[in-house]
């Protein structure tokens, strides 16, 4: 069984468009993440939801708006796509969201933008 | 600031031989540390974690990791590489959310390791 789960695998649009992400999580965890993972591998994080509240919201642009509708869900909007938001997006889940706990990572998504 | 550094950008080793990977981070607090491991097209795998007690931590896959506080690193050790070791490896640490009280990661570059038969 898949624990962290993402779609689509693959995403290619045009600039200008609207495109959402999906993450769903079966680990029974209270908190859910995404981060960005750009053209050099490095990630940074953007947001983190806890029992459906925003938790963490690292300097992203208001394009981009992260719903979580429940607590196994958090899905990611982005609006007026750029060519710099071409990137793999993972989203990532832990039991609490403390120091201490183990993030598990969905597969990525590669957002294309052409 | 907090930041994680992983001076070898690409490593190249011969299977069989010996593996170790410098993690160097920033923290001023105690770390907690992570190694995670990413195959191509693959999203990320925990490979061994780092809260407290003994420094040198077990993972999987024949890995392991040594805490060393004086020298604040956290480098990544495998005695004999296989060739399905090939992969990018991410050191992260675990910090607090500008908003407080909740985890989240920060990596460092990452490691490319490539391995020749």
């Amino acid at each position: 069984d898949t624990a962290v789960s993402q779609t689509p695998k693959y995403l290619v649009t045009q600039m200008g468009n609207d495109k959402s992400i999906k993450c769903e999580q079966n680990l029974g965890h209270d908190t859910m993440y995404w981060y960005k993972q750009d053209s050099k591998k490095f990630l940074k994080i953007m947001f983190s939801y806890n029992n459906k509240e925003l938790i963490i919201n690292e300097t992203v642009p208001n394009r981009f708006s992260p719903k979580s509708p429940d607590k196994a869900h958090l899905n990611l909007h982005i609006n007026s796509l750029e060519l710099g938001d071409s990137a793999v997006y993972f989203c990532a889940s832990s039991q609490e969201g403390g120091h201490t706990d183990t993030q598990y990572f969905g597969p990525g998504t590669r957002l294309t933008v052409l | 600031a907090q930041s994680v550094t992983q001076p070898d950008i690409h490593i190249t080793v011969s299977e069989g031989a010996s593996l170790e990977l410098r993690c160097n981070y920033s923290y001023g607090a105690t770390p907690y540390l992570f190694w995670y491991v990413q195959s191509p097209g693959q999203g990320l795998q925990l490979l061994l974690k780092y809260f407290s007690g003994d420094t040198l931590v077990q993972g999987i896959k024949g890995f392991e990791a040594e805490f060393k506080r004086s020298q604040s690193s956290f480098n990544l050790r495998k005695p004999s590489v296989h060739w399905s070791d090939a992969a990018e490896y991410f050191c992260a640490v675990g910090a607090r959310g500008l908003s407080g009280g909740y985890n989240k990661l920060i990596f460092g570059a990452g490691t490319r390791l490539a391995v020749h038969p």
